[in-house]
């Protein structure tokens, strides 16, 4: 059972557009963090967010922590290709040092 | 942010032999690095947590004597494969709590090549 399931798997849009990628649990986290890994290298981190119901922005990115502390949403407004990449997805929950991982979402942004 | 570097970024080596993968907090101390395994176009698989001082905690199916972790200072933890196989190649990343916080850091990765 996955502990944190991302959606959409696979996006692709064409620049310009608008897009949210989610990240859902059944489970509590106490921190979640947003990543973004382009292939070959190590991820990125975006953002974390730590309050329930924290919304973030970063430029044309804008990050959501869900109230009950068990989601969070990523949107990008504008897509452009150089957001292309592998978005994961990052919880931890109290008294754990280890991150959960989603399985990620492959976004494609074409010119 | 703070910085987190791997070295080697690549390497290949024989089948048999033994390959050390060092991780580096450059501009942090910490106390707690993790090692990650990821497959081509897959997630992160966490493998180990390495703690300063003390022996690594394994995740279940990780072999501690294939993947040997040391963590001898603040700033370094290495990842040795032993007797590496084929099957052992794979991208390994390196990560770092950020002063014990909610933050982590992860290293650029290291490609294993095993022929």
């Amino acid at each position: 059972t996955q502990l944190l399931e991302q959606s959409p798997q696979f996006l692709s849009i064409q620049e310009g557009e608008n897009l949210t990628v989610y990240c859902n649990s059944s489970s509590v986290f106490s921190s979640l963090q947003w990543y973004r890994q382009e292939p070959g290298e190590g991820p990125v981190l975006l953002v974390t967010v730590v309050t329930g119901g924290e919304v973030k922005k970063l430029k044309r990115l804008t990050f959501q922590f869900g109230d009950a502390r068990k989601d969070s949403s990523l949107h990008i407004t504008a897509a452009q290709p150089g957001d292309t990449g592998l978005y994961l997805c990052a919880g931890a929950q109290g008294g754990s040092e280890k991150l959960v991982f989603g399985k990620g979402t492959k976004l494609t942004v074409n010119p | 942010g703070a910085v987190v570097s791997q070295h080697p970024s690549r390497v290949i080596c024989k089948s048999g032999t033994s390959v050390k993968i060092e991780c580096r907090s450059l501009d942090f101390q910490a106390t707690t690095m993790f090692w990650y395994r990821q497959f081509p176009k897959q997630s992160l698989m966490l493998m180990a947590t390495s703690n300063e001082g003390s022996k690594a905690t394994y995740e279940q199916g990780v072999e501690k004597d294939k993947f040997l972790i040391n963590h001898a200072s603040l700033t370094l933890s290495t990842l040795t494969v032993t007797s590496a196989h084929p099957e052992d190649s794979s991208f390994y990343i390196c990560s770092a709590r950020y002063r014990n916080g909610n933050t982590i850091y992860f290293g650029e990765g290291s490609w294993l090549t095993v022929v």
